[in-house]
C-alpha cells in the first residue's frame, strides 16, 4: 500500500517568513495529493490539493508543488501569520481508490 | 449542510465498558472513513464504507472494535470492551466520489 512520509515534524518560524513542508510518497499510481490544516480542537480541514497533471497550484499564500519522477510533493506558505500555526497533514490517494494514506504532520509554529 | 457531526465531544470510560461513537456524514456523500489520532500513529484508517458498505476494515484493530453504517446518513464506531490503549481521538470523515474528505470535529476518547 501507499507510505507517506512527511518532514519536519516541527516547524517554527517568525511572522512574515516563509515555511516549507516537505513530503513523499511510495505509490507511483498516486494522483491526487491534498494538504490538510488541523487546529487545535478541530478535525482536520483542506486547505489546497493537486494532482498528478498538474506540477504546481496557487491559492493566494500557498503553494503546493509536484514532482512525480522523484514521487515528492511540497507546500509552501509565504508571508506567515500566526493564525498559520497549525498541524498540517498531506495525502497521496491512489487512481481507483478512495482511501487517501496521511503523513504523521507537521507542527507549524509562527512567533509574533 | 452543517458538516459532519459527530457525537459525543469527548468520553471518559472506564476500562472494560463499551463505547459507542455516532457520526452522521455530510447529506448526499456516499463515502466515510473512521480515523484515529495519536501522538504515536498519527492519523490512522479504522475502516472505509462506499455506499453503506464496509470496502477497508484492514486497519481495524482487533475484534474489539466493529463499525456499522445502517443507513447514508448514520454510522457507528463500538469498542468493547474498551482498554486504555484505546484512548485517542476518532475523527469520522466523508466524502463523494474520491472527492474532498470532510472531517468532524472528531472525540476524545479516554479509558480509564
Amino acid at each position: 500500500g501507499e507510505n507517506v512520509e512527511q518532514h519536519p515534524s516541527t516547524l517554527s518560524v517568525q511572522e512574515g517568513d516563509s515555511a516549507v513542508i516537505k513530503c513523499t510518497y511510495s505509490d507511483s499510481a498516486s494522483n491526487y495529493f491534498p494538504w490538510y490544516k488541523q487546529e487545535l480542537g478541530k478535525g482536520p480541514q483542506l486547505i489546497i490539493d493537486i494532482r498528478s497533471n498538474v506540477g504546481e497550484k496557487k491559492d493566494q499564500r500557498i503553494a503546493v508543488t509536484l514532482n512525480k519522477t522523484a514521487k515528492h510533493f511540497s507546500l509552501h506558505i509565504t508571508e506567515t501569520q500566526p493564525e498559520d500555526s497549525a498541524v498540517y497533514f498531506c495525502a497521496a490517494r491512489p487512481g481507483g481508490s478512495y482511501i487517501p494514506t496521511f503523513g504523521r504532520g507537521t507542527s507549524l509554529i509562527v512567533h509574533p | 449542510d452543517a458538516g459532519v457531526i459527530q457525537s459525543p465531544r469527548h468520553e471518559v470510560t472506564e476500562m472494560g465498558q463499551e463505547v459507542t461513537l455516532r457520526c452522521k456524514p455530510i447529506s448526499g456523500h456516499n463515502s466515510l472513513f473512521w480515523y484515529r489520532q495519536t501522538m504515536m500513529r498519527g492519523l490512522e484508517l479504522l475502516i472505509y464504507f462506499n455506499n453503506n458498505v464496509p470496502i477497508d476494515d484492514s486497519g481495524m484493530p482487533e475484534d474489539r472494535f466493529s463499525a456499522k453504517m445502517p443507513n447514508a446518513s448514520f454510522s457507528t464506531l463500538k469498542i468493547q470492551p474498551s482498554e486504555p490503549r484505546d484512548s485517542a481521538v476518532y475523527f469520522c470523515a466523508s466524502s463523494w466520489e474520491g472527492g474532498e474528505a470532510f472531517f468532524g470535529q472528531g472525540t476524545r476518547l479516554t479509558v480509564v
